[in-house]
């Protein structure tokens, strides 16, 4: 079975500061995918990124980056210089082959 | 707009009645999947479709629930006998034919609300 665990129920943070949000994960499958989603609150999940497991590579992307550690089955994602517009929650997924198993969520404030 | 399309985007029925959503997925996906969100919580798998076929069904679908898509196109998802604990937000996403686990793309889904 495929958990996700976002021990983060919320967090608030004042503009241009950084946001981490963590995720923990289960699986025993060898070959997996993460990823996170941005829910604002019209209520579409849009993708922001995905990392299979065999590429612990971190990356930064505009805005965005990931820490992906598989010893610790840890999967961190970062927002810097957080804006309004980011203010969402924000969900940890798990991908065996196709379905997605999410996390509860994290809802990030940002406040002007 | 050429993404993942979920109708009504609302809906408010009665104990008992039956409700029926539709979602038109982007035009050249071949991978349709429902998801149900409650409030609080990420969304969970329902079931999953390539092309025409019904490939996965989550335990969560009870015999109230029937999805179709009968032409590897749209998709519907049906409730009969609507209870109260159907309250939920129904999601569909969509994703490409490839042979990589590309990202789901997912429409703004079909809040339900069971009086």
């Amino acid at each position: 079975a495929q958990k996700v665990t976002q021990a983060q129920t919320e967090i608030s943070v004042v503009e241009k500061e950084d946001v981490t949000l963590d995720c923990v994960y289960e699986t025993r499958d060898t070959t997996y995918y993460l990823f996170w989603y941005k829910q604002p609150p019209s209520g579409e999940l849009v993708f922001l990124i995905r990392r299979n497991s065999f590429d612990e590579q971190n990356e930064i992307s505009g805005r965005y980056s990931w820490n992906f550690q598989k010893s610790t089955s840890s999967f961190n994602f970062t927002i810097t210089a957080s804006q309004v517009v980011d203010s969402a929650v924000y969900f940890c997924a798990l991908s065996d082959l196709y379905k997605l198993s999410f996390g509860a969520g994290t809802t990030v404030t940002v406040r002007a | 707009d050429t993404g993942v399309s979920q109708n009504p985007r609302h809906k408010i029925t009665k104990r008992g009645q039956n409700v029926t959503f539709r979602c038109d997925p982007i035009s050249e996906h071949n991978r349709l999947y429902w998801y149900r969100q409650t409030l609080g919580q990420g969304p969970e798998f329902l079931t999953y479709f390539q092309n025409e076929a019904q490939l996965e069904k989550s335990r969560l679908l009870s015999d109230r629930f029937s999805a179709e898509r009968p032409k590897g196109s749209f998709s519907t998802l049906e409730i009969q006998r609507t209870e109260q604990g159907d309250s939920a937000m129904y999601l569909c996403a969509s994703s490409p034919p490839t042979g990589e686990n590309t990202e789901a793309f997912f429409g703004q889904g079909t809040r339900l609300t069971v009086v």
